[in-house]
């Protein structure tokens, strides 16, 4: 079994809509948690840093955690052209360790 | 604010020619890492450092070195390139100040190896 599961689409929606983007880990020494964007033919780029269960939200968009069912989300709410990129979910266990990354979901948002 | 920069940003390399990617870092990073990026695979990790002088194996170090002489700079090196290694390689960083702080990245470069 994987350490980290993300669907990688691609998930096209129209503009306005709400997306919803999930990962689920199987390591409980998972205690922070990040999303990242990443741009066609551009590093990945910090979105979301959250280090405990429940939302955490930052305008548009909402990182959500269920460490009891290892399971995190992100929504976007009215989803627009320029958030069409891969989102990557990123975990790990804080200090020297690794960081584990999601294979990346690609979004289209679709004018 | 430059953050963590790589270049080059692009190079098509010969199998068995030897190439360093560079990578520089202004935010006095203590921690230091390089990845690679496949289609469909993720990120791996190739090697990483912790500060200046300690440098240290990641998932898929085989065909790679590294050296840290300095907080700033983390160059990558290929020494006998294979078809294996196409692949898009990013650079980043993070504060050791507080161990468990996120990344941050640079713009990859994409190495084609013909």
């Amino acid at each position: 079994q994987k350490e980290v599961e993300q669907d990688p689409g691609p998930l096209s929606v129209p503009e306005g809509a709400i997306v919803s983007l999930n990962c689920t880990y199987s390591n409980s020494a998972f205690q922070y948690f990040m999303w990242y964007r990443q741009y066609s033919r551009k590093g990945p780029e910090l979105l979301m840093y959250t280090y405990s269960s429940g939302n955490k939200e930052d305008g548009r968009f909402t990182a959500q955690v269920d460490k009891s069912s290892k399971y995190i989300s992100l929504f976007i709410r009215d989803s627009q052209p320029s958030d069409s990129a891969t989102y990557l979910c990123a975990l790990f266990s804080g200090g020297y360790q690794k960081v584990t990354f999601g294979t990346g979901t690609k979004l289209q948002v679709i004018p | 604010n430059a953050g963590v920069t790589q270049t080059p940003k692009f190079r098509i390399l010969k199998i068995g020619q030897s190439m360093t990617l560079q990578c520089a870092q202004d935010m006095n990073h203590n921690y230091m890492y390089w990845y690679r990026q496949d289609p469909g695979m993720g990120l791996k990790l190739i090697y990483y450092s912790v500060g200046a002088g300690i440098t240290d194996k990641g998932e898929v170090p085989n065909g790679y070195n590294v050296s840290r002489s300095t907080t700033e700079d983390f160059p990558l090196r290929l020494e006998l390139a294979a078809p294996s290694q196409t692949s898009v390689y990013f650079c980043a960083s993070r504060s050791g100040l507080n161990s468990n702080q996120p990344q941050h990245f640079g713009d990859g470069t994409r190495l084609s190896i013909l």
